[in-house]
């Protein structure tokens, strides 16, 4: 799906399935990326982090890829459930100097998973 | 673990109205945050305070102002509520990123749905 005006990017997929959810980021001087899920009526809910001195890195069924020559990032999961249904964002540090304030935040994609 | 704690979850105000969005955190956190999250805006940064004591303007400030009461507690007022600022307000914590190998996420709490009439 595209991201326009108020309608948020979807993506719905078969339980079992592997989902993938893309991000692409603004700031090549960004430093530190974070995933989150989000859930009707919750607040976001951190899933797996990524600093820009790395590719990749693996949580539990979570794996999240960096490409940094194309500022985009990428959140897999692995065996998707109807638990993951959920909003995904994605947010990048901007700070200078290590410090980990003012994360930017994408609007996010919307995951349905289909039993 | 009750992490982060906003009060109340929900409020509706008329316009003019003042009012006070608390937040705690008990994970011992640095530094503390407020975001409003509209419908296809994602998240923005209203204020933060890096650490007691200090508060520095974030994205979307105007309208708003913050306390840092202590480590523990960050709260958000409006001083004269209007329709436009009708959104979902959230508070984080995160412990200072002391350096550019280290990972600090912010956590969140749920939510404060605020209307505005």
């Amino acid at each position: 799906g595209e991201s326009v005006g108020l309608h948020l990017p979807t993506l719905s997929v078969q339980e079992g399935d592997n989902s993938i959810i893309n991000c692409a980021y603004s700031n090549s001087a960004s430093d530190y990326f974070i995933w989150y899920k989000q859930e009707s009526g919750k607040g976001p809910q951190f899933i797996i982090d990524i600093r820009s001195n790395m590719d990749k890195r693996q949580g539990q069924r979570v794996t999240v890829l960096l490409n940094k020559t194309v500022k985009h990032l990428s959140l897999q999961i692995a065996a998707t459930q109807p638990g993951d249904s959920a909003v995904y964002f994605c947010a990048e540090n901007r700070g200078s100097g290590g410090s980990n304030y003012k994360l930017t935040f994408g609007k996010g994609t919307l995951l349905t998973v289909n039993p | 673990n009750a992490g982060v704690t906003q009060t109340p979850k929900f409020q509706v105000l008329k316009t003019g109205q003042s009012m006070t969005l608390q937040c705690a955190q008990d994970m011992n956190h640095n530094s503390m945050y407020w975001y409003r999250q509209d419908p296809g805006m994602g998240l923005r940064l209203i204020y933060y305070s890096a650490s007691e004591g200090t508060t520095d303007k974030g994205e979307v400030p105007n309208g708003y102002n913050v306390s840092r009461l202590n480590k523990r507690e960050f709260s958000l007022r409006l001083e004269s509520a209007a329709p436009s600022q009708t959104s979902v307000y959230f508070c984080a914590s995160s412990k200072k990123r002391d350096s550019q190998y280290s990972n600090q996420p912010q956590h969140f709490g749920d939510g404060t749905r605020l209307s505005i009439l």
